[in-house]
């Protein structure tokens, strides 16, 4: 069974600061990763995409993430946080046959002025 | 392309009534996925639909839940005799099916409060 842990439930950082959102994975095979960002009362928005291609990974508004295999890692990044980043993140794995999507459990990130 | 629309936004009912809410896919995509979303947790999969056909349920979705993709196109979900546990957020998404790794297009959900 494929799985994602994302191991802070709440990140604060302050306006300009790196940001970091970690996550570790669990798959049988090469899996497919994602992140999605979800503002408030807004709807799952995709920022990024792993599918063996390349292990960095680059996104919308100036997040990456780097596939690391020998970590089961797939952490999110951005050199300068910014207000309009506060919102919550989800790191996903599909499922090769289905397409379905496991969502973990979340990390709200938090921009301090 | 407007993207994945829902109907409602929100609903309100009382414990034991049936709900049904709709889902509009991208128009070109043939995969459609169902998630609930409750809170401070992550969506968590309900079932999928390629075309017309639904392959999958989760275990998450008892006798009382029913989704149905019509002539492949939009899809329903409907819950029966309505339990204040099925409060949550409804998520729809839609995919174009390929070799590896399609990108699922959210809409922006429908929120169920059952009293």
């Amino acid at each position: 069974a494929q799985s994602v842990t994302q191991l802070d439930s709440h990140v604060s950082v302050s306006e300009g600061t790196p940001v970091l959102l970690r996550c570790n994975y669990s798959s049988s095979y090469s899996p497919s990763l994602f992140w999605y960002v979800q503002h408030p009362n807004k709807g799952l928005q995709l920022l990024l995409k792993y599918t063996s291609a390349a292990t960095l990974v680059k996104g919308i508004n100036g997040f990456e993430a780097e596939f690391k295999k020998s970590e089961t890692s797939f952490h999110l990044t951005k050199p300068s946080a910014h207000m309009s980043d506060a919102a919550e993140y989800f790191c996903v794995v599909s499922d090769w046959g289905t397409g379905k999507l496991i969502f973990g459990q979340g990390t709200t990130l938090q921009v301090k002025p | 392309d407007t993207g994945v629309s829902q109907d409602p936004r929100h609903k309100i009912t009382k414990r034991g009534q049936n709900v049904t809410f709709r889902c509009d896919p991208i128009s070109e995509h043939n995969r459609l996925y169902w998630y609930r979303q409750t809170l401070g947790q992550g969506p968590e999969f309900l079932t999928y639909f390629q075309n017309e056909a639904q392959l999958e349920k989760s275990r998450l979705l008892s006798d009382r839940f029913s989704a149905e993709r019509p002539k492949g196109s939009f899809s329903t979900l409907e819950i029966q005799r309505t339990e204040q546990g099925d409060s949550a957020m409804y998520l729809c998404a839609s995919s174009l099916a390929t070799a590896r790794a399609e990108t699922q297009y959210f809409g922006p959900g429908t929120r169920l409060l059952v009293l």
